[in-house]
C-alpha cells in the first residue's frame, strides 16, 4: 500500500523567510496530493492540493511542487508570518477505486515561525 | 455554508465502555470518512462511508464501527474500549468518494479519553 513520508518533522523559520516541507509517496499510482494546516486544538484545514497532471500551483504565498517520476511533492510557503505557525501535514491518494482510494498521510511539520 | 460537524467534541469514558460519535457533513456531501488522529501514529484512516455503504476500511479491529443514515449523517462506534483508544477522532466529508479524487474537509474532531 501507500506509504508517506514527510520531513522534516520540526522547522523553525523567522517571519519573512520562506519554508519548505517536503513529502515522498511510495504508490506511482497516487494522484491526488492534498496538503493540510492544523492549528493547536483544530481540525486540519486544507490550504492546497495538486493533482498528477499538473507539476505547481499557487495561490498567494503558498505554492505546491509535483515531481512525479521523483515521487515527491513539497509545500512552499513565502514570506512566513506567525499565524502561519501550525502542523502541516501532506497527503497522498492513489484514487480509482478499491481498497487504494484512501488518504495516506505524513505524520505532520511543526512550522514555528518566530517574530 | 456550515462546515463539518461533530458531536461531542470532549469526552471521557472508561476502560471497557463503548462510545458513539456524531458527523453532519458539509451540505450536500455524500461521502464521509472517518479518522483517528494520535501523537505517535498521527492521522490514520479508519474507514469511509458513501450512500450509506461502507466503502473503505483502514486497519482497525473490528471494535471501531460506523455507519451513515440515509440524510449522509454517520456515526462512529468503539467498543469494549481500551486506553490506547485515547485520541482526536476526526470527520471528514466530500461530495463523493475520496477514491474518485474528491476533496476532503475535517470537521474539529472529537476528543475521547479512556481512564
Amino acid at each position: 500500500g501507500e506509504n508517506v513520508e514527510q520531513h522534516p518533522s520540526t522547522l523553525s523559520v523567522q517571519e519573512g523567510d520562506s519554508a519548505v516541507i517536503k513529502c515522498t509517496y511510495s504508490d506511482s499510482a497516487s494522484n491526488y496530493f492534498p496538503w493540510y494546516k492544523q492549528e493547536l486544538g483544530k481540525g486540519p484545514q486544507l490550504i492546497i492540493d495538486i493533482r498528477s497532471n499538473v507539476g505547481e500551483k499557487k495561490d498567494q504565498r503558498i505554492a505546491v511542487t509535483l515531481n512525479k517520476t521523483a515521487k515527491h511533492f513539497s509545500l512552499h510557503i513565502t514570506e512566513t508570518q506567525p499565524e502561519d505557525s501550525a502542523v502541516y501535514f501532506c497527503a497522498a491518494s492513489s484514487g480509482y477505486g478499491g481498497s487504494q482510494g484512501n488518504l495516506i498521510f505524513g505524520k505532520g511539520t511543526k512550522l514555528s515561525v518566530k517574530p | 455554508k456550515a462546515g463539518v460537524t461533530q458531536t461531542p467534541r470532549y469526552l471521557i469514558k472508561t476502560r471497557g465502555q463503548q462510545v458513539t460519535l456524531s458527523c453532519s457533513p458539509i451540505s450536500g456531501h455524500r461521502s464521509v470518512s472517518w479518522y483517528q488522529q494520535t501523537p505517535g501514529q498521527g492521522l490514520q484512516f479508519l474507514f469511509e462511508y458513501f450512500s450509506e455503504t461502507q466503502r473503505n476500511k483502514g486497519n482497525f479491529p473490528g471494535r471501531f464501527s460506523g455507519r451513515q443514515f440515509s440524510n449522509s449523517r454517520s456515526e462512529m462506534n468503539v467498543s469494549t474500549l481500551e486506553l490506547g483508544d485515547s485520541a482526536l477522532y476526526l470527520c471528514a466529508s466530500s461530495l463523493g468518494q475520496i477514491s474518485s479524487g474528491n476533496t476532503i474537509y475535517f470537521g474539529e474532531g472529537s476528543w475521547l479519553t479512556v481512564v
